[in-house]
């Protein structure tokens, strides 16, 4: 069955640095998004995003976040500026393009922050 | 605004019980809802989604779900549990703009099983 999956599975940064964490949607899904688990906390949506731009964000997607497919395959999220707080399991996941199919998740990232 | 609450943080029950793991909801249309599970370091997996139709829906690892408007509830229920059943559970709502249908998710459900 395909997957989604993301790279890398555990990624640590220094605080105020650049992170990009990647996925690879199934090939014939058109919706893609991004949630965030903050340790003991649930499941946030960041993102959603379709035909080339982003269809709804967060409160939590401000500024220092990005978003882009730069080829057919991959789907990156960006956080230009890490802080303390952006420490969390990120969640990549993708839809068909017809309303009653779900999402499907991949295994996330588990982000850093020192 | 849509939410969603899972009243209970962690259950636990012995191997071989039944199970239900309560879900609330609030949306202001007809709800699309789905129940996920997540082992320690996994992803989220689908156990059952509801769209439309029957209010009664089958999911994979003998899990089912009810769908109750009056009560604005989508609890999950298994008849009997196995201990690889152990796992965080969540329900969500998914809420539509222009067709992206983002995902509103409850706190999650611990459900530890006894041997």
């Amino acid at each position: 069955e395909p997957e989604v999956t993301q790279t890398p599975s555990h990624q640590v940064t220094q605080m105020g640095q650049e992170v990009i964490l990647r996925c690879v949607p199934i090939s014939n899904h058109l919706y893609f998004y991004w949630y965030r688990q903050i340790l003991g906390q649930k499941v946030e949506f960041l993102v959603s995003f379709y035909n080339n731009e982003i269809s709804e964000k967060s409160e939590i997607f401000d500024d220092q976040f990005s978003v882009e497919r730069p080829d057919g395959s991959n789907f990156t999220l960006k956080i230009r500026s890490t802080k303390l707080e952006d420490s969390a399991m990120y969640f990549c996941a993708s839809r068909y393009g017809i309303p009653n199919q779900p999402q499907h998740f991949g295994d996330g990232t588990r982000l850093s922050i020192l | 605004a849509q939410s969603v609450t899972q009243p209970d943080i962690h259950i636990t029950v012995s191997e071989g019980a039944s199970l239900e793991l309560r879900c609330n909801y609030s949306y202001g249309a007809t709800p699309y809802l789905f129940w996920y599970v997540q082992s320690p370091g996994q992803g989220l997996q689908l156990l059952l989604k509801y769209f439309s139709g029957d209010t009664l829906v089958q999911g994979i690892k003998g899990f089912e779900a009810e769908f109750k408007r009056s009560q604005s509830s989508f609890n999950l229920r298994k008849p009997s549990v196995h201990w690889s059943d152990a796992a965080e559970y969540f329900c969500a709502v998914g809420a539509h703009h222009q067709g992206a249908q983002k995902l509103v998710f409850g706190q999650g459900t611990r459900l530890t099983i006894n041997p």
